[in-house]
C-alpha cells in the first residue's frame, strides 16, 4: 500500500456515457499526476497539479477529459461521452520527489 | 518517438542468479531516473532511483547504474527471487519542465525468476 488510493478500481461503461474517477494522494504531497496505460505500453502522462493548480495537460487529454483538484487534496478525472479507445488503466500518482502510484482504475468501454 | 527504450520485452533468470534489466534514453535533458515494478492489475511500485549526478545507487538487492555518456542505465537484482517476477519499467524526468516532474516511461521488461 503506497498511501495513494483510487476509486473505483474497475469501471465498465457503455460508449457515450460519462465516468468520473477519484484519487486520494498522500496528504503531505503537493504534486499530483494522472497517467493512462494501455496494454503493452508504459504509462503516458495526462495531466499535472501543483496543489490545486492544473499546470500542464497532455495533448492526449481531449476536450472530453477534465481533471480537478479543488482543494489541493483529492483529484477527480472525468471523461465525457466515452469512446472505446478510452479503455485503459488510469493511474494517479502523488509526489514530493519520487512518484507513488495508486492501484489504478481499469476502465472498459463497451 | 520513444525517448526511453527498454529493448528486451522479457527476461528469464534462475533463482539466486543476477537479473540485469537495461534501459536507454535519448533526451539529454533527463536528469532523474527511476525503476518501477508492476504486477498485473496494480499500479507501479517505486523501486529505486538515481540522479544524473551519480553513477550508482544501491538499495538492498537492487542496484541501479547510470552511464550518462552512453545514455544508458541498468537495474541489477542480486540474488533474484521468484517474488521478483513482474514487469519492470524504466522512467525518466527532466528539470527542464520545472516543477512538473512528469515521467517518461519505457515499454517495460517482463522478468521471470524460475525456482
Amino acid at each position: 500500500d503506497t498511501g495513494v488510493s483510487q476509486d473505483p478500481r474497475h469501471k465498465i461503461t457503455k460508449r457515450g456515457q460519462n465516468v468520473t474517477f477519484r484519487c486520494d494522494p498522500i496528504s503531505e504531497h503537493n504534486r499530483l499526476y494522472w497517467y493512462r496505460q494501455t496494454l503493452g505500453q508504459g504509462p503516458e502522462f495526462l495531466t499535472y497539479f501543483q496543489n490545486e493548480a492544473q499546470l500542464e495537460k497532455s495533448r492526449l487529454l481531449s476536450d472530453r477529459f477534465s481533471a480537478e483538484r479543488p482543494k489541493g487534496s483529492f483529484s477527480t478525472l472525468e471523461i465525457q461521452r466515452t469512446e472505446q479507445g478510452d479503455s485503459a488503466m488510469y493511474l494517479c500518482a502523488s509526489s514530493n520527489l519520487e512518484q507513488f502510484f495508486g492501484p489504478g482504475t481499469r476502465l472498459t468501454v463497451l | 518517438d520513444q525517448q526511453v527504450k527498454q529493448n528486451s520485452p522479457s527476461l528469464s533468470v534462475q533463482e539466486g542468479r543476477i537479473s540485469i534489466l537495461n534501459c536507454d534514453y535519448t533526451n539529454s535533458m533527463f536528469d532523474y531516473f527511476l525503476w518501477y515494478k508492476k504486477y498485473p492489475a496494480e499500479g507501479p511500485t517505486f523501486l529505486i532511483s538515481i540522479s544524473s549526478i551519480k553513477d550508482k545507487n544501491e538499495d538492498g538487492r537492487f542496484t541501479v547504474f547510470l552511464n550518462k555518456s552512453a545514455k544508458h542505465l541498468s537495474l541489477h537484482i542480486v540474488p533474484s527471487q521468484p517474488g521478483d517476477s513482474a514487469v519492470y519499467f524504466c522512467a525518466a524526468s527532466s528539470a527542464y519542465a520545472g516543477n512538473n516532474r512528469k515521467l517518461i516511461w519505457g515499454l517495460g521488461t517482463s522478468l521471470a525468476v524460475n525456482p
